[in-house]
């Protein structure tokens, strides 16, 4: 149980188009979910908070306008790179806090990784 | 503000135990939770303290002294597919965003 669902695994666009990435939650409903960037070798770096029906919280740094991330269901959180540059290029995760059973956990996502070009 | 910190790499062999240790600042505290990550994985649950003292779940044990902001992991028996990245991590009691340390790179050899 407590599966997140993360589409598309890895994703190719071209410099100044934009990416959805797609978290589900398969059989709970997640009121949050947070999403991280991870460079590689690095530690996965907070980048927003997004609550069902309302605006997400990010960070200290990070672009809101660049980063738009949409919580519209209980089930369902998205987050879009607009007018990505070769920059934004990262392994992308969005997490979910495991409820009942594993105590103290949160699930991932399979992660998206991203490549602008 | 939340800081966590582990050694950066960690190298052991077949069947050994090896201990990944993590110190932590923090404004509240609500739990030390690890985290294993394979090459182009996502992050795992392993292990979650709220209290001192040891939790034990298979192969894989944690430890956690609130009043040292102090805890380690310790991994027993271990075998190659061990070969991984963990990582530590505490809850922010406000909304329950997950920060994590900078990772350990685990390598098992043979």
């Amino acid at each position: 149980g407590a599966v997140v669902s993360q589409h598309p695994s890895r994703v190719i666009c071209k410099s100044g188009t934009s990416v959805k990435i797609e978290c589900r939650s398969l059989d709970f409903q997640a009121t949050t979910m947070f999403w991280y960037r991870q460079f590689p070798k690095k530690s996965l770096m907070l980048m927003a908070t997004s609550n069902e029906g309302s605006k997400a919280t990010y960070e200290q740094g990070v672009e809101k306008d660049k980063f738009l991330i949409n919580h519209a269901s209980l089930t369902l959180s998205t987050l879009t790179v607009t007018s990505a540059h070769p920059e934004d290029s990262s392994f992308y995760i969005c997490s979910a806090e495991i409820s009942g059973g594993r105590v103290g956990g949160y699930t991932f996502g399979s992660g998206t990784r991203l490549t602008v070009v | 503000g939340q800081s966590l910190e582990q050694p950066s790499e960690v190298t052991a062999v077949e069947g050994a135990i090896v201990q990944i240790n993590c110190t932590y600042q923090t404004s509240g505290f609500y739990g030390l939770s690890w985290y294993q990550q394979h090459d182009g994985g996502a992050p795992t649950f392993l292990s979650y303290n709220a209290l001192d003292g040891l939790e034990e779940t298979g192969r894989f044990s944690s430890f956690l002294s609130r009043s040292d902001s102090y805890g380690y992991l310790l991994l027993q028996e271990l075998q190659m597919k061990d070969s991984a990245s963990y990582f530590c991590a505490v809850r922010d009691g406000q909304g329950g965003k997950l920060i994590f340390g900078q990772g350990t790179e685990l390598s098992v050899k043979p």
